[in-house]
């Protein structure tokens, strides 16, 4: 069984860029037949699929972010990573990292959750 | 807004069995499998279900879901006050390419 773990800061001011990492442990990225993505939930508010990535580099975004959404794996160090620029209050939410039910799509359903970690923007 | 349509709440009693609905489009349920989560307050959601009525290891059986057509449903029978949570379907939108989620359901045990 995989697990997660999701860092980052806590606070990232308007405009700025905000960078999330997963590490991944109990499974190899590289070579992994499975996606990993990143879902947030604002606060009080339902869940938003971000983007996912294969180990290969080949990677899917949620076409309303895809302008500002940069995800990218490191599988020397077993992480991926997320990027979210020009950020805004709106952005304020849990940001999961994850890893898909299914091999190989990434439709599917996502099966391990890491905890998530609590992004404010805030000035 | 959300794609897929859920009911905001939803409750039974202990022993009860209780259907919560995902109602979407040819788009995204017409054409794809439905998943279901599960999410407890200040927690990462669950998977219950996938492949539209799969459910992984170590999920009871008191959970089932099914799919038809452009919807899909959640069913827990024999409900328990632990089940009270957040309830979540999502599939793929061929349309949007992308995955979407249901609003989500509360459900609670009374």
């Amino acid at each position: 069984q995989p697990q997660l773990q999701a860092s980052g800061p806590g606070l990232v001011k308007p405009a700025e860029t905000l960078s999330l990492s997963c590490t991944v442990s109990g499974d190899s990225i590289i070579n992994s037949p499975y996606f990993w993505g990143w879902i947030r939930q604002p606060p009080g508010k339902g869940l938003e699929w971000i983007g996912s990535i294969f180990f290969s580099g080949t990677t899917h975004y949620n076409p309303s972010l895809r302008s500002r959404v940069t995800i990218s794996v490191d599988t020397s160090k077993n992480q991926f990573f997320l990027n979210l620029s020009s950020m805004t209050a709106a952005d304020t939410a849990v940001y999961y990292c994850s890893r898909s039910a299914v091999q190989r799509v990434v439709r599917g359903g996502f099966h391990h959750w890491g905890q998530g970690t609590l992004v404010t923007v805030s000035s | 807004q959300s794609v897929l349509t859920q009911p905001p709440s939803a409750s039974g009693t202990p022993g009860q069995r209780v259907t919560i609905s995902c109602s979407g489009t040819r788009s995204n349920i017409g054409g794809n499998t439905v998943e279901w989560y599960q999410q407890f307050p200040g927690t990462a959601p669950k998977l219950l279900v996938y492949s539209n009525n799969q459910r992984p290891s170590g999920v009871p059986d008191r959970f089932s879901a099914s799919k038809s057509g452009t919807s899909a449903s959640l069913a827990i029978s024999g409900l328990q006050s632990e089940d009270e949570a957040g309830y979540f379907c999502a599939t793929w939108d061929d349309s949007l390419s992308c995955v979407i989620f249901g609003g989500g359901t509360n459900l609670t045990v009374l």
